[in-house]
């Protein structure tokens, strides 16, 4: 049972375009709401992390809304840029204390690409 | 500060055989993981070390899967005997107490054939 669903599973913007990716949860108990940005050969890198308290978060280019009663929370990028082109991570936690703490429940993953 | 270090970062391997992964954590951090990506799915949990204790391991596949951090330092994670299935990219992070961010290693990338 797939507990966070993302999608698109992949997404051709032009360069200066709104990229926007999706996820569903699942687990009301999530607390912690990361973005992870991967490039081919490296790790995924931490994005952008929201918690349920606040519905929007924004960074720079990359903003996360967040919507609690719909369990939906997106990332929109702004201005999409070439160096953007990368495989995006959305994930879930549980609350802090426990055993599970930490412990990130992962979207399939989306490929970006921005065309110049 | 360097990052977390994973090593090797390729193997190919023959069914049967085994194989040990190695990670190294950013010095300090008491929290370590270990994930696995297979064929393009999403990255799963394996199990979660704090210092050199096994906080959870529920997402170990089974009883071939073994990993250690001995001293609370770097740890291991050896697949004994290895199955085409264990075929995939398998990440560590780690984390230091205070926050709730991961730092991923470049993943090592596990070939059985």
């Amino acid at each position: 049972q797939q507990q966070v669903k993302q999608s698109p599973q992949s997404l051709i913007v032009q360069k200066g375009g709104i990229s926007i990716i999706n996820c569903a949860y699942e687990n009301t108990a999530f607390d912690y709401f990361p973005w992870y940005q991967q490039f081919p050969g490296k790790g995924p890198a931490l994005l952008i992390a929201i918690r349920p308290d606040v519905s929007e978060k924004k960074e720079g280019r990359f903003t996360i809304s967040f919507n609690k009663s719909a369990k939906q929370f997106s990332l929109h990028i702004m201005d999409s840029q070439p160096g953007d082109s990368a495989t995006y991570f959305c994930a879930a936690s549980l609350d802090a204390g426990g055993t599970s703490y930490g412990k990130l429940t992962f979207g399939q993953g989306t490929i970006l690409t921005v065309h110049p | 500060e360097a990052g977390v270090t994973q090593f090797p970062s390729h193997s190919v391997i023959e069914k049967g055989q085994t194989v040990t992964l190695r990670c190294d954590p950013i010095s300090g951090h008491d929290n370590l993981y270990w994930y696995r990506r297979v064929m393009g799915k999403e990255i799963k949990f394996l199990l979660h070390f704090v210092k050199e204790s096994k906080q959870d391991e529920s997402g170990m596949p089974n009883n071939r899967f073994l990993a250690e951090r001995t001293g609370g330092t770097y740890s291991t994670l050896k697949v004994q005997p290895a199955e085409l299935e264990d075929s995939g990219v398998y990440f560590c992070a780690s984390r230091h107490w205070t926050s709730d961010g991961y730092t991923f290693g470049s993943g090592t990338r596990l070939t059985v054939v």
